[in-house]
């Protein structure tokens, strides 16, 4: 089985621009997950997205969105990127909903660096 | 506040000793507690699950304890190999309404030949 991929790997914007960001999951799994990992906060849960609804959200602002598609494939959106946006952004699927008893898998990441 | 603390950033040892990270928590009533691998650049690799109820769980090298009373959850890697350099997370999620899957700052581990 093909496992988890996100693109793209890397990405620079500046100030002000908007970001997509895409995540396939494991074929079959309905739950993706976004986190975003910095060397001083480290790895933050943004938002789980299961069966094409948002089942849970993170501490962070409206600037930060999501979608799953009926493929289950996702997207996560950041709008009016700030300095501090720069980060790894992993997404995470699992079979069943993330707050069941199951492990997650992780993609490589995209690394955003803002300017 | 809620808070996942593990001991100290980094950890150095000698090729075939054993590793003990350690996984404390407050103001959480975790569900279970995981325990992940991720090497510079890529994502984290899940590696144990453990239980409220289970004490104990172990896998090939790996072995990890969980005690609730303590809320600390500790991970043991023997016979450690340089290959096991790497930075170790565990994570855990509460058993109450805002459930979310919350990781610890890792710990960096470096097995020396």
């Amino acid at each position: 089985k093909a496992g988890v991929t996100q693109t793209p790997r890397y990405l620079i914007k500046t100030r002000g621009q908007q970001v997509t960001l895409s995540c396939s999951p494991i074929s079959g799994h309905r739950s993706v997950s976004w986190y975003q990992q910095t060397p001083g906060q480290g790895l933050q849960f943004l938002f789980e997205y299961f069966s094409e609804t948002q089942r849970n959200k993170g501490n962070f602002p409206g600037r930060f969105s999501g979608r799953q598609f009926s493929n289950s494939r996702s997207e996560m959106n950041v709008s009016t990127l700030e300095l501090g946006d720069s980060a790894l952004y992993l997404c995470a699927s699992s079979p069943r909903q993330a707050t069941s008893y199951n492990e997650q898998f992780f993609g490589p990441g995209t690394r955003l660096t803002v300017l | 506040s809620q808070k996942i603390e593990q001991n100290s950033e980094a950890l150095n040892i000698q090729e075939g000793k054993t590793a003990t990270l350690t996984c404390n928590y407050t103001n959480y009533s975790p569900a279970y507690l995981q325990w992940y691998r991720q090497d510079p650049g890529r994502g984290p690799v899940f590696l144990l699950l453990i239980r409220e109820n289970e004490k104990e769980k172990r896998k090939e090298r790996l072995k990890v304890t969980f005690d609730t009373t303590l809320k600390q959850s500790l991970f043991h890697i023997t016979a450690s190999q340089p290959a096991d350099s790497a930075t170790y997370l565990c994570a855990l999620i509460s058993s109450g309404s805002a459930r979310q899957l919350t990781f610890g700052s890792g710990t960096q581990l470096t097995v020396l030949p």
